[in-house]
Protein backbone atom coordinates (compact mmCIF):
# COMPACT_ATOMS: atom_id res chain seq x y z
CA UNK A 1 0.00 0.00 0.00
CA UNK A 2 0.81 3.26 -0.58
CA UNK A 3 1.81 5.56 2.46
CA UNK A 4 2.11 9.43 2.35
CA UNK A 5 3.12 10.90 5.83
CA UNK A 6 2.94 13.83 6.97
CA UNK A 7 5.86 15.16 9.70
CA UNK A 8 2.84 17.00 12.02
CA UNK A 9 -1.44 16.07 12.62
CA UNK A 10 -1.56 19.54 14.58
CA UNK A 11 0.73 22.62 14.33
CA UNK A 12 0.33 25.99 16.32
CA UNK A 13 2.50 28.91 15.11
CA UNK A 14 2.31 32.50 15.46
CA UNK A 15 2.23 35.10 12.91
CA UNK A 16 5.13 35.99 10.95
CA UNK A 17 7.10 32.79 11.77
CA UNK A 18 8.94 30.56 8.82
CA UNK A 19 7.04 27.59 9.00
CA UNK A 20 7.64 24.10 6.97
CA UNK A 21 5.62 21.17 6.56
CA UNK A 22 7.11 17.78 5.84
CA UNK A 23 5.68 15.30 3.52
CA UNK A 24 7.57 11.48 2.62
CA UNK A 25 5.80 9.02 0.25
CA UNK A 26 7.77 5.70 0.13
CA UNK A 27 6.77 4.40 -3.72
CA UNK A 28 8.86 6.09 -5.68
CA UNK A 29 6.15 8.57 -7.20
CA UNK A 30 7.37 10.86 -9.80
CA UNK A 31 4.33 13.29 -8.88
CA UNK A 32 3.60 15.19 -5.74
CA UNK A 33 1.27 17.59 -4.22
CA UNK A 34 0.32 20.26 -1.77
CA UNK A 35 -3.17 21.40 -1.35
CA UNK A 36 -5.36 23.29 1.77
CA UNK A 37 -9.03 22.50 2.40
CA UNK A 38 -11.31 25.24 3.84
CA UNK A 39 -14.55 24.99 4.43
CA UNK A 40 -16.74 25.75 2.15
CA UNK A 41 -13.57 25.84 -0.51
CA UNK A 42 -13.09 22.03 -0.80
CA UNK A 43 -9.28 21.27 -1.46
CA UNK A 44 -7.48 23.65 -3.88
CA UNK A 45 -3.84 23.42 -5.19
CA UNK A 46 -1.20 25.36 -3.71
CA UNK A 47 2.02 23.59 -5.55
CA UNK A 48 3.00 20.59 -7.47
CA UNK A 49 5.83 19.28 -8.50
CA UNK A 50 6.66 16.53 -11.38
CA UNK A 51 10.45 15.24 -10.43
CA UNK A 52 13.19 16.21 -8.21
CA UNK A 53 13.78 19.78 -8.38
CA UNK A 54 10.96 20.89 -10.48
CA UNK A 55 7.98 23.09 -8.94
CA UNK A 56 4.72 24.54 -10.49
CA UNK A 57 2.47 26.92 -9.50
CA UNK A 58 -0.99 25.80 -8.16
CA UNK A 59 -4.02 27.75 -7.90
CA UNK A 60 -3.09 29.64 -5.10
CA UNK A 61 0.45 30.14 -4.58
CA UNK A 62 0.74 33.50 -2.93
CA UNK A 63 2.52 33.14 0.34
CA UNK A 64 4.09 29.69 -0.38
CA UNK A 65 6.90 27.89 -1.55
CA UNK A 66 8.40 24.31 -1.48
CA UNK A 67 11.67 22.55 -2.01
CA UNK A 68 11.78 18.83 -3.49
CA UNK A 69 15.12 17.67 -3.42
CA UNK A 70 14.41 14.38 -2.89
CA UNK A 71 12.00 12.16 -4.58
CA UNK A 72 10.21 11.31 -1.57
CA UNK A 73 10.39 14.13 -0.18
CA UNK A 74 7.75 17.55 -0.86
CA UNK A 75 8.39 20.51 1.86
CA UNK A 76 5.68 23.34 1.93
CA UNK A 77 7.25 26.58 3.25
CA UNK A 78 5.22 29.44 4.49
CA UNK A 79 7.22 32.53 4.77
CA UNK A 80 5.79 34.35 6.94
CA UNK A 81 2.92 32.89 8.39
CA UNK A 82 -0.59 34.65 8.76
CA UNK A 83 -3.58 34.22 10.02
CA UNK A 84 -5.48 33.41 6.53
CA UNK A 85 -3.18 30.37 6.09
CA UNK A 86 -4.70 28.75 9.08
CA UNK A 87 -5.93 25.44 7.59
CA UNK A 88 -5.81 21.91 6.58
CA UNK A 89 -2.81 21.16 4.65
CA UNK A 90 -2.89 17.89 2.80
CA UNK A 91 -0.43 16.24 0.96
CA UNK A 92 -0.43 13.90 -1.86
CA UNK A 93 1.92 11.78 -4.60
CA UNK A 94 0.88 9.87 -7.82
CA UNK A 95 2.94 7.29 -9.80
CA UNK A 96 2.76 8.55 -13.17
CA UNK A 97 -0.27 10.84 -15.35
CA UNK A 98 -2.54 7.64 -15.40
CA UNK A 99 -2.30 6.63 -11.69
CA UNK A 100 -4.35 8.29 -9.35
CA UNK A 101 -3.20 10.70 -5.96
CA UNK A 102 -3.17 9.17 -2.72
CA UNK A 103 -3.36 11.50 0.49
CA UNK A 104 -1.44 11.88 3.56
CA UNK A 105 -3.78 12.15 6.63
CA UNK A 106 -3.41 16.02 6.43
CA UNK A 107 -1.65 18.82 9.26
CA UNK A 108 -4.15 21.18 10.93
CA UNK A 109 -2.24 24.01 11.33
CA UNK A 110 -3.41 26.92 13.25
CA UNK A 111 -1.61 30.40 13.03
CA UNK A 112 -2.18 32.53 15.72
CA UNK B 1 -11.63 29.31 -15.21
CA UNK B 2 -11.81 25.05 -14.64
CA UNK B 3 -15.07 24.40 -12.80
CA UNK B 4 -16.20 21.38 -10.41
CA UNK B 5 -19.48 21.59 -9.13
CA UNK B 6 -20.99 18.75 -6.46
CA UNK B 7 -24.66 17.91 -5.66
CA UNK B 8 -26.16 18.02 -3.30
CA UNK B 9 -23.65 19.36 -1.01
CA UNK B 10 -25.57 17.52 2.22
CA UNK B 11 -27.40 14.73 2.46
CA UNK B 12 -29.02 12.43 5.41
CA UNK B 13 -30.18 9.23 4.43
CA UNK B 14 -31.25 6.17 6.47
CA UNK B 15 -29.26 2.74 6.22
CA UNK B 16 -30.68 0.50 3.65
CA UNK B 17 -31.63 3.78 1.69
CA UNK B 18 -29.78 4.42 -1.95
CA UNK B 19 -28.09 7.59 -2.67
CA UNK B 20 -26.76 9.11 -5.91
CA UNK B 21 -24.09 11.99 -5.90
CA UNK B 22 -23.64 14.17 -8.85
CA UNK B 23 -20.51 16.00 -10.36
CA UNK B 24 -20.84 18.27 -12.96
CA UNK B 25 -17.77 20.39 -15.03
CA UNK B 26 -16.15 22.98 -17.16
CA UNK B 27 -12.54 21.76 -18.00
CA UNK B 28 -10.04 22.20 -20.69
CA UNK B 29 -8.24 19.75 -21.51
CA UNK B 30 -10.08 16.75 -19.60
CA UNK B 31 -8.30 13.55 -18.73
CA UNK B 32 -10.50 11.64 -16.45
CA UNK B 33 -12.39 12.16 -13.32
CA UNK B 34 -11.87 11.01 -9.79
CA UNK B 35 -13.93 10.15 -6.41
CA UNK B 36 -12.57 10.18 -3.04
CA UNK B 37 -14.11 9.70 0.13
CA UNK B 38 -12.92 11.17 3.14
CA UNK B 39 -13.49 10.82 6.63
CA UNK B 40 -11.67 11.86 9.57
CA UNK B 41 -8.45 12.08 7.60
CA UNK B 42 -7.25 11.03 4.64
CA UNK B 43 -8.70 11.38 1.34
CA UNK B 44 -9.08 7.46 0.04
CA UNK B 45 -9.06 6.99 -3.29
CA UNK B 46 -12.53 5.18 -4.95
CA UNK B 47 -12.39 5.86 -8.84
CA UNK B 48 -11.01 6.81 -11.77
CA UNK B 49 -13.24 7.51 -15.18
CA UNK B 50 -11.55 8.11 -18.20
CA UNK B 51 -14.88 6.95 -20.65
CA UNK B 52 -18.12 7.66 -21.14
CA UNK B 53 -20.89 4.85 -20.36
CA UNK B 54 -18.49 2.58 -18.85
CA UNK B 55 -19.79 1.44 -15.03
CA UNK B 56 -17.00 1.10 -12.56
CA UNK B 57 -18.49 -0.78 -9.49
CA UNK B 58 -16.62 -1.54 -5.78
CA UNK B 59 -19.40 -3.69 -3.79
CA UNK B 60 -22.26 -1.28 -3.00
CA UNK B 61 -20.32 1.58 -4.77
CA UNK B 62 -20.96 2.39 -8.52
CA UNK B 63 -20.01 5.43 -10.77
CA UNK B 64 -19.96 6.30 -14.67
CA UNK B 65 -19.00 9.47 -16.72
CA UNK B 66 -20.68 10.91 -19.36
CA UNK B 67 -18.12 13.41 -21.38
CA UNK B 68 -20.61 14.47 -23.48
CA UNK B 69 -22.89 16.10 -21.11
CA UNK B 70 -19.71 16.84 -18.98
CA UNK B 71 -20.89 14.88 -15.53
CA UNK B 72 -20.55 11.98 -13.21
CA UNK B 73 -22.65 9.92 -10.88
CA UNK B 74 -21.63 7.90 -8.02
CA UNK B 75 -24.32 5.68 -6.72
CA UNK B 76 -24.43 4.09 -3.24
CA UNK B 77 -26.96 1.46 -2.41
CA UNK B 78 -27.74 0.00 0.65
CA UNK B 79 -26.28 2.68 2.60
CA UNK B 80 -24.36 2.09 5.85
CA UNK B 81 -23.24 4.13 9.00
CA UNK B 82 -19.70 4.16 7.71
CA UNK B 83 -20.39 5.33 4.08
CA UNK B 84 -20.79 8.83 6.14
CA UNK B 85 -18.40 10.98 5.11
CA UNK B 86 -17.62 13.82 2.91
CA UNK B 87 -17.56 12.70 -1.14
CA UNK B 88 -14.69 14.74 -3.11
CA UNK B 89 -15.36 15.13 -6.81
CA UNK B 90 -12.12 15.55 -8.84
CA UNK B 91 -11.26 16.61 -12.46
CA UNK B 92 -7.81 15.60 -14.11
CA UNK B 93 -6.40 17.92 -17.21
CA UNK B 94 -4.10 16.56 -19.83
CA UNK B 95 -0.69 18.35 -18.38
CA UNK B 96 1.92 17.91 -16.64
CA UNK B 97 2.46 16.71 -13.53
CA UNK B 98 -1.70 15.60 -13.15
CA UNK B 99 -3.21 18.71 -11.25
CA UNK B 100 -6.39 17.48 -10.01
CA UNK B 101 -9.41 20.44 -9.99
CA UNK B 102 -11.75 19.55 -7.03
CA UNK B 103 -15.46 20.00 -5.94
CA UNK B 104 -16.92 21.64 -2.62
CA UNK B 105 -17.59 17.85 -1.90
CA UNK B 106 -20.65 16.15 -0.82
CA UNK B 107 -21.37 15.57 2.67
CA UNK B 108 -23.32 12.36 3.38
CA UNK B 109 -24.40 11.24 6.68
CA UNK B 110 -26.31 7.98 7.45
CA UNK B 111 -28.40 7.54 10.07
CA UNK B 112 -29.25 4.05 11.93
Amino acid sequence: DVKVTQSSRYLVKRTGEKVFLECVQDMDHENMFWYRQDPGLGLRLIYFSYDVKMKEKGDIPEGYSVSREKKERFSLILESASTNQTSMYLCASSLTRVRPQHFGDGTRLSIL
Amino acid sequence: EDKVVQSPLSLVVHEGDTVTLNCSYEVTNFRSLLWYKQEKKAPTFLFMLTSSGIEKKSGRLSSILDKKELFSILNITATQTGDSAVYLCAVEKETSGSRLTFGEGTQLTVNP
